[in-house]
């Protein structure tokens, strides 16, 4: 079946600078879009969302890119802090209009944050 | 606010043994649902419910069991538990399931990490 995808496990990145965190989707079906943060012993928590009418949404500190040419989504963070060392993992919808029913997740990456 | 509430946070069974893993939420969402989550194998769908009353399989549903008799509450139950079935769960609620008007995004519990000997 179709399934999202991360191009890396692991981001090693200095505290002060952007971090990009990318994702690959397979399904050009896909409508929404979700990035989610996960810290040690804690639960996903909802970092930002997009559908698939648009290309790019902000938030605070983060922006969450979607290249549905390419198939490709990226979420921004910029000025990365300590405290946004964890694993990020994007989630896709595969049916148009759907929201969090049929949700399918990405293994995930681990972003590092050098002093 | 607490949002999605789990216990307990930590479990250990016996195989054969049964239990209820708890789940509620106080966002008034309609839409709940129970995830596994093991390594290198991302989140995998259980169970989901769409509304009081109401309940499916979703990916992995094989030896769990689910109800929904309130809105609040998503109770996740092993009915013998198994070797296999070592892996931290988490529940998670959404305002809508279908309405494409706006977004509705999953929010998460903490998870129970179930340890099964």
């Amino acid at each position: 079946g179709e399934s999202v995808g991360l191009h890396l496990p692991t981001l090693s990145v200095q505290e002060g600078d952007n971090s990009i965190i990318n994702c690959a989707y397979s399904n050009s079906a896909s409508d929404y879009f979700i990035w989610y943060k996960q810290e040690s012993g804690k639960g996903p928590q909802f970092i930002i969302d997009i559908r698939s009418n648009m290309d790019k949404r902000q938030g605070q500190r983060v922006t969450v890119l979607l290249n549905k040419t390419v198939k490709h989504l990226s979420l921004q963070i910029a000025a990365t802090q300590p405290g946004d060392s964890a694993v990020y993992f994007c989630a896709e919808n595969p049916y148009s209009g759907g929201g969090a029913d049929g949700l399918t997740f990405g293994k995930g990456t681990h972003l590092i944050i050098q002093p | 606010n607490a949002g999605v509430t789990q216990t307990p946070k930590f479990q250990v069974l016996k195989t054969g043994q049964s239990m209820t893993l708890q789940c509620a939420q106080d966002m008034n969402h309609e839409y709940m649902s129970w995830y596994r989550q093991d390594p290198g194998m991302g989140l995998r769908l259980i169970h989901y419910s769409v509304g009081a009353g109401i309940t499916d399989q979703g990916e992995v549903p094989n030896g769990y069991n689910v109800s929904r008799s309130t809105t609040e509450d998503f109770p996740l139950r092993l009915l013998s538990a198994a070797p296999s079935q070592t892996s931290v769960y988490f529940c998670a609620s959404s305002y809508s399931s279908t309405d494409s008007s706006y977004n509705s995004p999953l929010h998460f519990g903490n998870g129970t990490r179930l340890t099964v000997t």
